[in-house]
């Protein structure tokens, strides 16, 4: 079984261009989830996704931050237009059913530079 | 505000000691505390896992201690090996919710 893949792996890119960064969760898993690892600090949580529909996106940290996931499979993270402090790890995780002990899987991460 | 701290950042240890690794949250709804195990480019993988309602739970040589009182718990590795070098993250999840919330992660190498 496939796990959690994220594309790209590594995006260098200037201030003020855009990014999409993709993930693809576990098939039949309903909840993905978005998370950050700024340098060195720890992995905070963006949003949470249920099937197509977003659950909570208490952790976006501002309106340049756009996610989707249509169809309710993969799910977009655009940022537009990025900005240094947009820099760190990008998780993607998915997990089958809510709460109890469910358990999130992990991607690898997308490691985005912004220069 | 960091409602999971973790400490150390970094720990080095050599092949054979116990590794320790401590988390204290302030969140008394939180009710579901993973460890996660991080390999450079890899994504976080589930460790060991428990719930409150449990002091100490192990699995193999890795140990969760649980102190509800105290809010804390902390990761034990047994007989750590160089294999186990990565950085690990403590995590805690209530559930009413679905995120996780991770503490700052800890660095372990494990000298040979």
């Amino acid at each position: 079984e496939a796990g959690v893949t994220q594309f790209p792996s590594h995006s260098v890119i200037e201030k003020g261009q855009t990014v999409t960064l993709r993930c693809d969760p576990i098939s039949g898993h309903d909840n993905l989830y978005w998370y950050r690892r700024v340098m060195g600090k720890e992995i905070k949580f963006l949003l949470h996704f249920v099937k197509e529909s977003k659950q909570d996106e208490s952790g976006m940290p501002n309106n340049r931050f756009l996610a989707e996931r249509t169809g309710g499979t993969y799910s977009t993270l655009k940022v537009q237009p990025a900005e240094l402090e947009d820099s760190g790890v990008y998780f993607c995780a998915s997990s089958q059913d809510k709460g109890g002990n469910t358990e999130a899987f992990f991607g690898q991460g997308t490691r985005l530079t912004v220069v | 505000q960091q409602q999971v701290k973790q400490s150390p950042q970094s720990l080095i240890v050599q092949k054979g000691g116990i590794s320790i690794i401590n988390c204290a949250y302030e969140n008394t709804a939180f009710d579901y505390f993973p460890w996660y195990q991080q390999f450079p480019g890899k994504g976080p993988a589930l460790l060991i896992a428990i719930r409150p309602d449990v002091s100490e739970k192990k699995e193999g040589r890795f140990t969760i201690s649980f102190n509800k009182s105290a809010k804390q718990f902390s990761l034990h590795i047994m007989d750590s090996q160089p294999g186990d070098s990565a950085t690990y993250f403590c995590a805690a999840r209530n559930n009413a919710g679905n995120m996780l919330t991770f503490g700052g992660g800890t660095r372990l190498m494990v000298k040979p």
